[in-house]
């Protein structure tokens, strides 16, 4: 089954600052999504990459998708407190019937 | 669009009880996924299933989890017995197919096993 490694595994930030969280496969991504959580609720869908060199913004959020490194990235400036909670990346699985397998997630806690 | 629909949103047991959760996936998604996540982990696929079919159940406790999807729609997640380590949040998920595209997940149900 692949591994998905999220990094760090919690961040605290001051409001404002800028974070990056990083998701690294030890397989070939073939496409990566990124979710964002509040404890006990669903999952939030951020965005989805899929295509090497891929990058996807959404307000102050940016993800990249590095295919050779088998790894992705989530970079959010200018952090807010809205900003807090759990983001998770998750594996598209590459088939049409692909397993979609988590990573263990990244706490983020942002002081205002 | 409606989304994923789950329900109970909260249900507290004692060990030993026996409990079930129920997801109504989005109308056309033929994947449905069941999710566990203990606190301050990541969410564990536990079974999926395409229309009525399962497509990989490797992680689910079989001796004390089952699920099934009998119309291809709806899905009922049960535990029997349930132990203390099973608290967690169990959540449900569909796609209109699996892998490659999006998925939508439902507010879960948190489970207090005491």
């Amino acid at each position: 089954s692949q591994e998905l490694e999220q990094s760090p595994q919690s961040l605290i930030v001051q409001e404002g600052k800028n974070l990056t969280i990083n998701c690294t496969s030890s397989k070939t991504l073939y496409g990566l999504y990124w979710y964002k959580q509040k404890y006990g609720e669903g999952l939030i869908f951020l965005m989805m990459l899929q295509k090497g060199g891929e990058e996807k913004s959404h307000e102050k959020i940016t993800a990249k998708l590095d295919e050779k490194k088998q790894q992705s990235s989530l970079h959010i400036t200018a952090s807010q407190p809205s900003h807090a909670g759990i983001y998770l990346c998750f594996n598209a699985g590459g088939t049409s019937y692909g397993k979609l397998t988590f990573g263990q997630g990244t706490i983020l806690t942002v002081h205002p | 669009e409606a989304g994923v629909a789950q329900s109970p949103r909260y249900k507290i047991i004692e060990k030993r009880q026996s409990v079930a959760f129920w997801c109504n996936p989005i109308s056309g998604h033929a994947t449905l996924y069941w999710y566990q996540q203990i606190l301050g982990q990541g969410p564990k696929l536990l079974i999926q299933f395409q229309n009525n079919g399962v497509v990989d159940d490797s992680q689910l406790p079989k001796d004390r989890f089952s699920a099934e999807r009998l119309k291809g729609v709806d899905s009922t997640l049960k535990i029997q017995p349930a132990k203390l380590e099973d608290s967690a949040v169990y959540l449900c998920a569909s796609s209109f197919v699996g892998g490659n595209t999006e998925a939508f997940f439902g507010q879960g149900t948190r489970l207090t096993v005491v």
